[in-house]
């Protein structure tokens, strides 16, 4: 199972871009990279999923180099309420392995 | 289209009980997951049904059991129930028709239990 890396916790103040970037040096061939965000007492929820290059959809963007050794989940200008945990996942021919997550606080 | 539904979402029991829980995956998903959350250990996966077989299981004691229905719907179920299976029990569906394809995965609301 690739195991993934991001940081503990990042704070950023409303309307700002934020950038989370995830490592997954182990990452195999056939995975995808996917972010899911999950707020308090809720199940989380899938934001983004990406093999290579560059994702975008409704609500952020997944950045991932050549190498697929690392990806950056990106937050156009943030609200209050994407304050929440964000969890990458490196996603193959197995169940979901969620780490740690970062959680995001965004502030007014 | 409904989203996953978990029945209950409040539980308490006491130490030495059993428990069943209950997941009702979106309409034609056929695949369920099963994962505990606590603040010191997170997300961890119990394990996965597909098409009324489990095909993972994560590492959780014989406790844990899990069982899908041909409908889909599945239900896990501790016995014996200790202070330290207080959580938020979650449980996810996907459609994985073919297990080579990356699907998303919708996730319940989620039923916290606790142990006392």
């Amino acid at each position: 199972l690739a195991k993934t890396t991001q940081p503990i916790s990042m704070d950023s103040y409303e309307g700002q871009e934020v950038n989370i970037t995830c490592s997954h040096n182990n990452i195999a061939t056939n995975d995808y990279i996917t972010w899911y965000q999950q707020f308090p007492s809720q199940g989380p929820r899938f934001i983004i999923q990406g093999y290579k290059t560059k994702v975008t959809n409704e609500v952020a963007s997944l950045f991932i180099p050549a190498d697929r050794k690392s990806s950056t989940l990106s937050l156009p200008r943030v609200s209050l309420s994407d304050t929440a945990v964000y969890y990458c996942l490196v996603e193959g021919n197995t169940p979901l392995v969620f780490g740690k997550g970062t959680r995001l606080s965004v502030i007014a | 289209k409904a989203g996953v539904t978990q029945t209950p979402r409040y539980l308490i029991k006491t130490r030495g009980q059993q428990v069943t829980l209950s997941c009702s995956p979106i309409s034609g998903h056929r695949s369920v997951s099963w994962y505990q959350q606590t603040p010191g250990q997170g997300l961890q996966f119990l394990f996965e049904y597909f098409s009324e077989t489990q095909r993972n299981k994560g590492n959780f004691p014989g406790r844990f059991s899990g069982r899908q229905f041909s409908n889909s719907r599945s239900e896990m179920n501790v016995s014996t129930l200790e202070l330290g299976d207080s959580a938020l029990y979650l449980c996810a569906s996907s459609q994985e028709a073919d297990r080579a394809l990356n699907t998303e995965a919708f996730f319940g609301q989620g039923t916290r239990l606790t142990v006392v």
